[in-house]
């Protein structure tokens, strides 16, 4: 079955490391992968996506995210977070293969330490 | 400013009851989507329209309607039949109308929360 894992529920990061989460897939054909960004209380915001090309893709707020077809994963990563990138992020992932939708893996939650 | 508006934020229904969440969106979008999202889960898809007088099911359908009888509106009503309707309910709209896996972004609305009392 097509599944999008998040592996980490929280991480806490001081402010000013550097970040990565994680994010895997079980797809069998080309996937196109998203990142998005939610902030308390509030709906989502694409932070990059994927569908070809260059599989290292750079987003908003400083973020990017290298897709690894051999490890079937699609991780976020930022050089050096700010107090202000708390929130929780997810990863969401779908092929033309599939049917109609997308698949969303459950989030992690950032944390930061300032 | 261009953008997607969900009414009311925060929404309170007595068991037995139907009540329909509001969406609008003046980014002439030809796509629009409904999910819900619940703690600990990622989104899941509850309906979407591609074009104005269409919808599809999505992933969740049952215990939902809608309806897309203009361009900018699409309202979901959760029905009595819906069995645990307490979640966070997100609206979002995409330019063209390939429907959820185009490459179009998705952008959401702030999402009415509704409880169950």
């Amino acid at each position: 079955a097509q599944s999008v894992t998040q592996p980490d529920i929280h991480i806490t990061v001081s402010e000013g490391a550097s970040l990565e989460l994680r994010c895997n897939y079980s797809y069998g054909a080309t996937p196109y992968l998203f990142w998005y960004v939610q902030s308390p209380g509030q709906g989502l915001q694409l932070l990059l996506k994927y569908f070809s090309g260059d599989t290292l893709v750079q987003g908003i707020k400083g973020f990017e995210a290298e897709f690894k077809r051999s490890q079937s994963s699609f991780n976020l990563r930022k050089p050096s977070v700010h107090w202000s990138d708390a929130a929780e992020y997810f990863c969401a992932v779908g092929a033309v293969d599939s049917n109609y939708q997308l698949i969303w893996g459950a989030g992690t939650k950032l944390i930061i330490k300032p | 400013d261009g953008g997607i508006t969900q009414s009311p934020k925060y929404l309170f229904r007595k068991e037995g009851q139907n009540v329909t969440l509001s969406c609008e969106q003046n980014l002439n979008h030809d796509a629009m989507y409904w999910y819900r999202q619940d703690p600990g889960q990622g989104l899941r898809l509850i309906y979407y329209s591609q074009i104005v007088n269409d919808f599809q099911k999505g992933d969740i359908a049952e215990g939902y309607s809608v309806s897309r009888e203009k361009k900018e509106s699409f309202p979901l009503t959760v029905t009595s039949a819906q069995k645990n309707p307490t979640a966070f309910y997100l609206c979002a709209s995409s330019g063209g109308a390939g429907g959820p896996l185009s490459t179009d972004t998705q952008y959401f609305g702030p999402g009415t929360r509704l409880t169950v009392l």
